[in-house]
């Protein structure tokens, strides 16, 4: 059984556009985040949710709008899609809020491709 | 601010050899944690280990062991006979609490590559 899930796994699309990248979890994780990894690798927390509730967020531009239907699941909303937007987004999730030792599960990642 | 260096962006080596990635950080929290990910070719993160920062005593799982040192805010990791199914990148991150909520920093990774 996946324990953190994302669709879809590649998307590619044109400049102007709007997306979504979908996340759940089935882990019964209070807490899940978004992170972006550039083409550099370098990984950086967007969002973090506690139970639906939006608790993190970093320097990221209004076009990104995360949506937490329930607290399983966690979704990336994206407009007007920019050519620097391309990356690969990590959802993950952890047990509890709000704990420094609690271990982060990550999804297996979405390629996001702007062209 | 909490910040994680991995100075080593490349590493190359031939199988069965021995290979430390070292990973150090700064953080003025009293209490952390830190984290050891890999990240396989395939490009999903996987988690290896976590250490709290008031128990330094070294930690072995079969060819993986990692070196904690509080003295030298160092957290290293080592593959002992190195085998191809290691190459990956592999991430350092530290935990703390920021706003309620906990924050993971991660360093710039080390890719590895162990060769046949």
């Amino acid at each position: 059984d996946t324990a953190v899930s994302q669709t879809p796994k590649y998307l590619v699309t044109q400049m102007g556009n709007d997306k979504s990248i979908k996340c759940e979890q089935n882990l019964g994780h209070d807490t899940m985040y978004w992170y972006k990894q550039d083409s550099k690798k370098f990984l950086k927390i967007m969002f973090s949710y506690n139970n639906k509730e939006l608790i993190i967020n970093e320097t990221v531009p209004n076009r990104f709008s995360p949506k937490s239907p329930d607290k399983a699941h966690l979704n990336l909303h994206i407009n007007s899609l920019e050519l620097g937007d391309s990356a690969v987004y990590f959802c993950a999730s952890s047990r509890l809020f709000g704990r420094a030792a609690d271990t982060q599960y990550f999804g297996p990642g979405t390629r996001l491709t702007v062209l | 601010a909490q910040k994680v260096t991995q100075a080593q962006t490349e590493i190359s080596v031939v199988e069965k050899e021995d290979v430390t990635l070292d990973c150090v950080y700064e953080t003025r929290d009293t209490t952390y944690y830190l984290f050891w990910y890999k990240q396989p070719p395939s490009g999903e993160l996987v988690f290896l280990i976590r250490r709290n920062s008031f128990d330094e005593q070294n930690e072995i799982s079969g060819r993986y062991s990692w070196n904690f040192q509080k003295s030298t805010s160092s957290f290293n990791f080592t593959i002992t006979a190195s085998q191809v199914v290691d190459s990956a990148v592999y991430f350092c991150a530290l935990s703390g609490v920021i706003q309620g909520a906990q924050k993971l920093v991660f360093g710039q990774g080390t890719r590895l590559t162990i060769n046949p």
